[in-house]
């Protein structure tokens, strides 16, 4: 089983739409959880830290579910700036600093 | 802060021949870490340190070697380059006393090996 999976994408969304990514995890004691932004052919880049049950930054929302070990990203009013790959990646767990990256959702924003 | 930084950005190989792929980061972190990129997969793990001259195999090791012998630099060793070692190779570091410590990334290194 996979440590990290999310939904395969891609999304194809038009300009001020909302949209939700869901991601599963294999590692029930994981302790940190984060998602980060990839644009095409660069780093990886935090959008947001997840922690407790969830929390919310301007018109990202993320939440976590640690007794089904499921977190998600909400976006509303998505840009066109917002088109970009999101991983999902839970961090910790028995080998303490490791961070697990799941293959990504690539999002689209569509004028 | 220049944050972390990788050099080359870009490098072709030959199948056979070595190289270093160099990795320094300016805020101190205790962690250091190799991932891999490659088409419709996750970054992958090669080698981490939590520490100087500490160092471990992540998920995907063989072929790699790297030492961390000062808290700011992490270099990647391919001894003998091979065309399964295409991939985007990205370094990482993360604080494990920051109250939030995620990871900070460089801008990558593109290899392709012929």
């Amino acid at each position: 089983r996979k440590e990290v999976e999310q939904d395969p994408g891609p999304f194809n969304v038009p300009e001020g739409a909302t949209v939700a990514f869901n991601c599963t995890y294999s590692n029930s004691a994981s302790q940190s959880f984060f998602w980060y932004r990839q644009d095409c052919r660069k780093e990886p880049k935090l959008l947001m830290s997840v922690y407790s049950s969830g929390n919310e930054d301007g018109r990202f929302t993320a939440q976590l579910n640690r007794a089904s070990q499921y977190i998600s990203l909400l976006i509303r009013d998505s840009k066109l700036s917002d088109s970009a790959t999101y991983l999902c990646v839970p961090k910790g767990g028995n080998t303490g600093n490791q961070f697990y990256f799941g293959t990504g959702t690539s999002l689209t924003v569509i004028p | 802060n220049a944050g972390v930084t990788q050099t080359p950005k870009f490098q072709v190989l030959k199948t056979g021949q070595s190289m270093t792929l160099q990795c320094a980061q300016d805020m101190n972190h205790e962690y250091m870490s190799w991932y891999r990129q490659d088409p419709g997969m996750g970054l992958r793990l090669i080698h981490y340190s939590v520490g100087a001259g500490i160092t471990d195999q992540g998920e995907v090791p063989n072929g790699y070697n790297v030492s961390r012998s000062t808290t700011e630099d992490f270099p990647l060793r391919l001894l003998s380059a091979a065309p399964s070692q295409t991939s985007v190779y990205f370094c990482a570091s993360s604080s494990r006393r920051a109250l939030i410590n995620e990871q900070f990334f460089g801008p990558g290194t593109r290899l392709t090996v012929l």
